[in-house]
C-alpha cells in the first residue's frame, strides 16, 4: 500500500508524558500536513512541511513540534501531555507545496491521555 | 481569518430521500472549496472540489459566493452514503493548508 501510513494506531499515555507520532507520506508526495481532530473542534490544522522545511503553521501548541526527515517521513512530537490533548491526529500528504494538490489522509493515530 | 461552518452534527434521512449537507464559509476573497468524506473505518478522502464542477457518487456542490455557501447535495440517498462529511476551504495561492468544518454525520436508513 503506497498510501499515507501512520503509526501507532492507538496510544494511551499519562499526563506529563511525551509521545512521538509517525507519518510516511504517499510515494512521491513531498508535502506532509498534520491535523488534530477532537470532538468539539473538528479538524484543526497544526503544521505543514514541504521537502523537509516547515511551510505553514496553524494552531500548534508550543508543547508540540514536528519535523520532516530527508526520506520525507514526518514525526509529530507532543510533550507535557494534558488531558485535553486526547484526540485523533491525522497526517496527510500531497505532491505540491501549494496550488491544487489534493490531500491524501492516513488512518490517524488515536491518542488518549489519562 | 477563514472559517468553515457546518451547522448540522448529524443528518438522518431515509434511503431514496434527497440530501443536503450545509456548509457556510467566511473568507473575503475567492477560496477553493472542497468536500471530504470519511466512511466507517476508512481514511478521510476527497469527494469533490468546486473548481472541478463534477458529480461524484451522485453528489454535487455549487459554490454560492453571494451566500458564501457550498452545500453538498444528492437527489436520492443510498445506504452506502452513510459517512462523516467535511467541508473545507483553502485560500487561493497559498500552501495547501485546508481549513475544515466540524463535520456532519450522514445516516441513511431504510
Amino acid at each position: 500500500d503506497s498510501g499515507v501510513t501512520q503509526t501507532p494506531k492507538h496510544l494511551i499515555t499519562a499526563t506529563g508524558q511525551r509521545v512521538t507520532l509517525r507519518c510516511s507520506p504517499r510515494s512521491g508526495d513531498l508535502s506532509v500536513y498534520w491535523y488534530q481532530q477532537s470532538l468539539d473542534q473538528g479538524l484543526q490544522f497544526l503544521i505543514q512541511y514541504y521537502n523537509g522545511e516547515e511551510r505553514a503553521k496553524g494552531n500548534i501548541l508550543e508543547r508540540f513540534s514536528a519535523q520532516q526527515f530527508p526520506d520525507l517521513h514526518s514525526e509529530l512530537n507532543l510533550s507535557s501531555l494534558e488531558l485535553g490533548d486526547s484526540a485523533l491526529y491525522f497526517c496527510a500528504s500531497s505532491s505540491r507545496a501549494g496550488g491544487s494538490g489534493t490531500l491524501h489522509f492516513g488512518n490517524g493515530t488515536r491518542l488518549t491521555v489519562t | 481569518a477563514q472559517r468553515v461552518t457546518q451547522p448540522e452534527k448529524l443528518l438522518s434521512v431515509f434511503k431514496g430521500a434527497p440530501v443536503e449537507l450545509k456548509c457556510n464559509y467566511s473568507y473575503s476573497g475567492s477560496p477553493e472549496l472542497f468536500w471530504y468524506v470519511q466512511y466507517s473505518r476508512q481514511r478521510l478522502q476527497l469527494l469533490l472540489r468546486h473548481i472541478s464542477r463534477e458529480s461524484i457518487k451522485g453528489f454535487t456542490a455549487d459554490l454560492n459566493k453571494g451566500e458564501t455557501s457550498f452545500h453538498l447535495k444528492k437527489p436520492f440517498a443510498q445506504e452506502e452514503d452513510s459517512a462523516m462529511y467535511y467541508c473545507a476551504l483553502r485560500p487561493p495561492g497559498t500552501a495547501s493548508k485546508l481549513t475544515f468544518g466540524t463535520g456532519t454525520r450522514l445516516q441513511v436508513t431504510l
